[in-house]
């Protein structure tokens, strides 16, 4: 199966702060058509998870234009630009380029 | 509006069976894949299984192979998850979603396996 390792595990941030979250996979994840399949997730606290982010950078309806993903390949990138209360919660990498789908760990956003 | 809404969780025992459902509104619900994904709570995301828009392919994840079939009913816009064999590790909050990218997901329903 590939693996997705998320970094940080944990991350405080200042309001108005960058933010910046880091995925990497075990394998290439882009597929035979091309496209590369790796999204984010936030799930706030009590709430199901939410998609930000497609096929590494398309913002899905919604997600405010601070919020951004980057990458190739095998190392990805969520960043937001100015951290904002909303977006405390728990952020996941996925992979859909590989049977079974996989998650990252999940990285804790917070304010400090 | 995109609406899924999960039910039939529930306490049920080691070794016993559970039925999930999935009631889909608001888009063309046979024309897209479905998915389960499981969380235990508080910890992280794990992919269940899911299945083609005519139930002609189903793919799992290897802990629930053989004891959990993905099924679905296209005239009533309706996903489900026939559970057996059920172990105290398949306690979790089990969440629909929509295609295999999981662009919407359901508010999640509460299994608990316990003796």
């Amino acid at each position: 199966d590939v693996v997705m390792t998320q970094s940080p595990l944990s991350l405080p941030v200042t309001l108005g702060q960058p933010a910046s979250i880091s995925c990497t996979s075990s394998q290439s994840l882009v597929s035979s058509d091309g496209n590369t399949y790796l999204h984010w997730f936030q799930q706030r606290p009590g709430q199901s998870p939410r998609r930000l982010i497609y096929k590494v950078s398309n913002r899905d309806s919604g997600v405010p234009d601070r919020i951004s993903g980057s990458g190739s390949g095998t190392d990805f990138t969520l960043k937001i630009s100015r951290v904002e209360a909303e977006d405390v919660g728990v952020y996941y990498c996925i992979q859909g380029a590989h049977w079974p789908l996989t998650f990252g760990q999940g990285t804790r956003l917070e304010i400090k | 509006d995109v609406q899924l809404v999960e039910s039939g969780g529930g306490l049920v025992q080691p070794g016993g069976s559970l039925r999930l459902s999935c009631a889909a509104s608001g888009f063309s619900f046979s024309t897209y894949w479905m998915s389960w994904v499981r969380q235990v709570p508080g910890k992280g995301l794990e992919w269940v299984a899911n299945i083609k828009q005519d139930g002609s392919e189903t793919s799992y994840v290897d802990s629930v192979k053989g004891r959990f079939t993905i099924s679905r009913d296209n005239g009533k816009n309706s996903l489900f998850l026939q559970m057996n064999s059920l172990r105290a590790d398949d306690t979790a909050i089990y969440y629909c979603a929509r295609g295999v990218s999981l662009a919407y997901w359901g508010q999640g329903t509460l299994v608990t396996v316990s003796s």
